[in-house]
Parts: structure tokens; sequence; C-alpha cells
């Protein structure tokens, strides 16, 4: 069954500190791979996009990293802001017959608090 | 660019009342989504159009929930009767095209609709 985890499932750091986000997933054949963050009250926007082939990709303070080998993948943040609390998800896209996508899934996301 | 329009923001309904929400997506956009989020959980999909046909409505409840998107622009999605269990975000997004192979395939989420079932 296709799964994404993630961990750990909230968190709560200092403004300033650097952290990391982890995602475990089982799907395959894998197309790509997206790290979100949804603010409270608002729909996901995407940070990253990463296939297969890419095991990095930066959105300014934010680095996703990618393993396909060990189907893991992180989001480190670095020099956290206020702004940056959140909720942060992993979201896989399976690759179907002929190379398309398939439909999105969706971990549980990890909840970030950034405190003064 | 204007993005995906969403609407009302808040509801609040008793069980066994019924309910609809607005969606208005990024103009242009042929593919439309409807996720469901319960609070905790990530985002699932409902239902998935492209243009004014439907192509993935398989976790869709559809003894209670319908969809429709008749012009191929804006959709609504309408619940009736409400569970309880239905209390959740519901979200739209859309996107340009359906199952491209381009990583800029992106999907443009909405501010999502929360729906109180008391």
């Amino acid at each position: 069954k296709n799964q994404v985890e993630q961990s750990p499932q909230s968190l709560i750091i200092l403004e300033g500190k650097n952290c990391t986000l982890q995602c475990n997933y089982t799907v395959s054949p894998f197309s790509n791979l997206r790290w979100y963050k949804q603010d409270t009250g608002r729909g996901p926007v995407s940070l990253t996009i990463m296939t297969f082939s890419e095991n990095t990709k930066s959105n300014g303070r934010y680095t996703a990293t990618l393993d396909a080998d060990t189907k893991q993948s992180s989001l480190h943040i670095t020099a956290s802001q206020l702004s940056d609390s959140a909720s942060y998800i992993c979201v896989v896209s399976p690759r179907l017959y002929g190379g398309s996508q398939g439909n999105l899934i969706f971990g549980k996301g990890t909840k970030l608090s950034v405190k003064p | 660019e204007a993005g995906v329009a969403q609407s009302p923001r808040y509801k609040i309904i008793e069980k066994r009342q019924s309910v609809a929400f607005w969606c208005n997506p990024i103009s242009g956009h042929a593919t439309l989504y409807w996720y469901q989020q319960i609070l905790g959980q990530g985002p699932k999909l409902l239902i998935q159009f492209q243009n004014n046909g439907v192509v993935d409505d398989s976790q869709l409840p559809k003894d209670r929930f319908s969809a429709e998107r008749l012009k191929g622009v804006d959709s609504t999605l309408k619940i009736q009767p409400a569970k309880l269990e239905d209390s959740a975000v519901y979200l739209c997004a859309s996107s340009p095209q359906l199952g491209s192979t381009s990583i800029s395939y992106e999907q443009y989420f909405g501010p999502g609709t929360r729906l109180t079932v008391t």
C-alpha cells in the first residue's frame, strides 16, 4: 500500500535555530516528491518538488533532500523565523504506466512552532 | 495571477442538513480537485475533474456527496445529508494539465472551507 509517514508529529524550536523534518514513503514506482507548507487556515503551498533523479532542492532557507534508494526525504529549515510556524506536509506522486503522474499521496504533516 | 477562490470560508450546520461549497479555479486551469482534510491529517482526494468530466471519484462517498463542474470552470461540492464525521476542511485545488510527466505540473490550493457539523 502506498503510504507517506512523517516525523516528528510536532516540533517546537526557538527563533533562529535550524530544524530537520523527516519523511518516509513506500510509494513505488515513484514519480516525484514535494514538500508543502500549510499555514493555519490556509491551503498548502508548494516549497520544493524533486524527481527520483534529484537528491537535493533548495528554496531560500528551505532545503529538501531525497534518497530514492531508502525512500526517505528530509526538509531542513535554516535560521528559523516566526513565520515558519506552520504544518509541513510531505507529498509523493506515484509514476503510472506510460510515465504520467498518479494522484498525490499526502503525509499527515509535521506541525512546527517557532517561539521567540 | 488570482489564486483559487473558495466560499464560504466557514460553515456550521447540524447533522442531516445539507451544505454546498463553491470553488473558482485559476483561470485556464483544466484540472480541478476537491480534497477533504480532517484535523491532524493530510488532504484526501474526493474527486478530480478534467474540464467538465470526472477523472477520479473513487473516494467520494456517493451516497451523500456530489460534485459538478458543468461549464468546465467553477465547481460545487455538496453534502446531503451531513454527518458528524464530515467535519473537516474542504480544499479545492487546480492545475494546468492532467497527469503530465513534467515536474512543473503543480497543484494550487485555495484557502479551504472549514465545515463543522454539530
